[in-house]
Order: C-alpha cells, then sequence, then structure tokens
C-alpha cells in the first residue's frame, strides 16, 4: 500500500514565526510532489510543486525533498492568520497515471 | 476563465435514490478524478479518466459509476445512495509541467438520509 504519512496537528504557531509542516512517503519510486492549501470548506487549492532534491522557493513558501530519506517539507516563513488552513502533502506514485497519493493534512493555525 | 466547476453545490438524498454528480472543465485537459473527503481519511480517489471513453477504478469505487463522453465531462453517478455516501466529493484535472498537478473543483457536499 503506497502511503503518505503527515502529522494531523494542530500546528500552532505565532505571526511572524516559520511554520515547518512534514511529510514522507513510502513509494520509493515516487517523482513528484505537490503541497496543497484547503481552507474550511473550500477545495485544496495547489500552492507548491517539487519535482527533484533540495529547496523550491516561492514567495514566503519553500519545499524541501529529500528522496533518500522519502521527505518532503514546506516552510512557511513570516506566518499570517490568513495562512491558517490545512495543508496536504500529495505525491505522484511510480506507474501512477498521474494519480496523487494525499496525505489526510496538517491544520495550521496562525495566532495573532 | 471558468476552469472547472462542479453541480449541485450541496444535495441532500434519499437512500436508494439515483444521483449525479457534475464536473465540466474547461482547460481540455486530459485526466479528470474524482475524490471523496471524509473525517479522518483524507482525499480518497473514486475514479479517474485518462481520455474520453477512458476510465479506471480507485481506491473506493464501489457503488459509484462514472461515465466520460466528452472531454470537458466527467459526471459520477452514485446508482442506490447510502448513508455512508454522505461526504464531499470534489472533481479535479491535471495541467502543468508534470502533468500530475491536479487542479480542483469546489466540491459537492452530499448528504443522503
Amino acid at each position: 500500500q503506497k502511503e503518505v504519512e503527515q502529522n494531523s496537528g494542530p500546528l500552532s504557531v505565532p505571526e511572524g514565526a516559520i511554520a515547518s509542516l512534514n511529510c514522507t512517503y513510502s513509494d520509493r519510486g515516487s517523482q513528484s510532489f505537490f503541497w496543497y492549501r484547503q481552507y474550511s470548506g473550500k477545495s485544496p487549492e495547489l500552492i507548491m510543486s517539487i519535482y527533484s532534491n533540495g529547496d523550491k522557493e516561492d514567495g514566503r513558501f519553500t519545499a524541501q525533498l529529500n528522496k533518500a530519506s522519502q521527505y518532503v517539507s514546506l516552510l512557511i516563513r513570516d506566518s499570517q492568520p490568513s495562512d491558517s488552513a490545512t495543508y496536504l502533502c500529495a505525491a505522484q506514485p511510480s506507474g501512477g497515471y498521474n494519480k496523487l497519493i494525499f496525505g489526510a493534512g496538517t491544520r495550521l493555525a496562525v495566532h495573532p | 476563465d471558468a476552469g472547472i466547476t462542479q453541480s449541485p453545490r450541496y444535495k441532500i438524498t434519499e437512500t436508494g435514490r439515483q444521483v449525479t454528480l457534475m464536473c465540466h472543465q474547461t482547460w481540455s485537459h486530459s485526466y479528470m478524478f474524482w475524490y471523496r473527503q471524509d473525517l479522518g481519511h483524507g482525499l480518497r480517489l473514486i475514479y479517474y479518466s485518462a481520455a474520453a471513453d477512458i476510465t479506471d477504478k480507485g481506491e473506493v469505487p464501489d457503488g459509484y459509476v462514472v461515465s466520460r463522453s466528452k472531454t470537458e465531462n466527467f459526471p459520477l453517478t452514485l446508482e442506490s445512495a447510502t448513508r455512508s455516501q454522505t461526504s464531499v466529493y470534489f472533481c479535479a484535472s491535471t495541467g502543468g509541467r508534470s502533468q500530475a498537478e491536479q487542479y480542483f473543483g469546489p466540491g459537492t457536499r452530499l448528504t443522503v438520509t
């Protein structure tokens, strides 16, 4: 069973701090990884994609991938209350035909 | 620039009734997906489609039927609704560099009484 694991949280951080969200995956052949943000009652929104080892930065967001450790993370710098949401990690499994396997999500709460 | 839309947004139906959830995308994406999202289970894939007239089962297909006669539409039918099918249903399609980046519709909240 190919799986993506996330800590359900809630992860509580003060406004202005760095929020660190983590994800592990079981399929060593996975090549593409994604972070989605989901506000309560809304649909998932793609915020980051990462395909190779290392860091990828986009504004206040940095995605990190370590394929040897089968580990993906998302850092949110200068966290804002508007970042409070559930963050879903997803991996494209080997032979996945564009399917994604999603983690259950980590709930982030940024308090003023 | 409608993107991907779902209808209805909310639906209440009775056990045993047939109900169809609609999904329409304007991007001409090849791949489309249906998920259900329940507390404690995250997003689970019901069915997906690689192109018109090509569909395949996902993780939880039982009780659901799909069709895809046109690239832009991917309806999901519950043939005889059960209370366990009360959920939020999301449709998605792929696009982007890897063709694995999925973009989601707004969702349909279905309640089966």
